[in-house]
């Protein structure tokens, strides 16, 4: 059984500070990894994938690798109370994503 | 179209009815994914197409579920004889091909409530 682990939060950051969303996979095999954002009452958006060891930057989301300690993360620079949200780590072996239930991300202004 | 759409966006439905939720993926997207998401629970999966190959059933919870997909675009998620464990956000997602680096992208959902 392929699992995701994220601790459920809520993690609480003040504005413009960093959060740092971690996540954890079972199956080595996995060879895709996502981050989508998801808001209340809404579906899941993709905001980060990485697929190869070590950081991806996109803006102010960068996602970090280590396949061999089974490990993913995003960090988000300068939060915003906009970044407020349930972040899911998605993890891909062939085809089908294996979800973790989420982190709540709280930014106060 | 410039996403997945979903339809309806809301379905009530008494206990024993049975639903049918509709998908129209990406333009040019060969892969399609069935999810369902319940209240505080994580994406589950159900079912995916990958153009006209046989599809993966392995995530339907009962036989009351099914799918199909016609024309390797449209899909259709059918639930006979729902029941109020069935209540939860029906989510479609598609991906311009399968294999590992397939970057997922959702529609809407619908939201279903068993009654």
């Amino acid at each position: 059984q392929k699992e995701v682990e994220q601790n459920s939060g809520p993690l609480s950051v003040p504005e413009g500070a960093i959060a740092s969303l971690n996540c954890t996979y079972s199956d080595r095999g996995s060879q895709s990894f996502f981050w989508y954002r998801q808001y209340s009452g809404k579906s899941p958006e993709l905001i980060m994938s990485i697929y190869s060891n070590g950081d991806k930057e996109d803006g102010r989301f960068t996602a970090q690798l280590n396949k061999a300690s089974q490990y993913v993360s995003l960090l988000i620079r300068d939060s915003q109370p906009s970044d407020s949200a349930t972040y899911l780590c998605a993890v891909s072996g062939y085809s089908t994503l294996t979800f973790g239930k989420g982190t709540m991300l709280l930014v106060s202004p | 179209g410039a996403g997945v759409s979903q339809s309806p966006s809301n379905k009530v439905t008494e206990k024993g009815k049975d639903v049918e939720l509709r998908c129209d993926p990406i333009s040019g997207h060969t892969a399609l994914y069935w999810y369902r998401q319940s209240l505080g629970q994580g994406l589950e999966f159900l079912i995916y197409f990958q153009g006209n190959s046989a599809p993966d059933k392995s995530g339907l919870p009962s036989d009351r579920f099914s799918a199909e997909r016609t024309g390797g675009s449209v899909s259709t998620l059918t639930i006979q004889r729902t029941q109020q464990e069935d209540s939860a956000v029906y989510l479609c997602a598609s991906s311009r091909t399968s294999g590992g680096y397939n970057e997922q992208f959702f529609g809407p959902g619908t939201r279903l409530t068993v009654l």
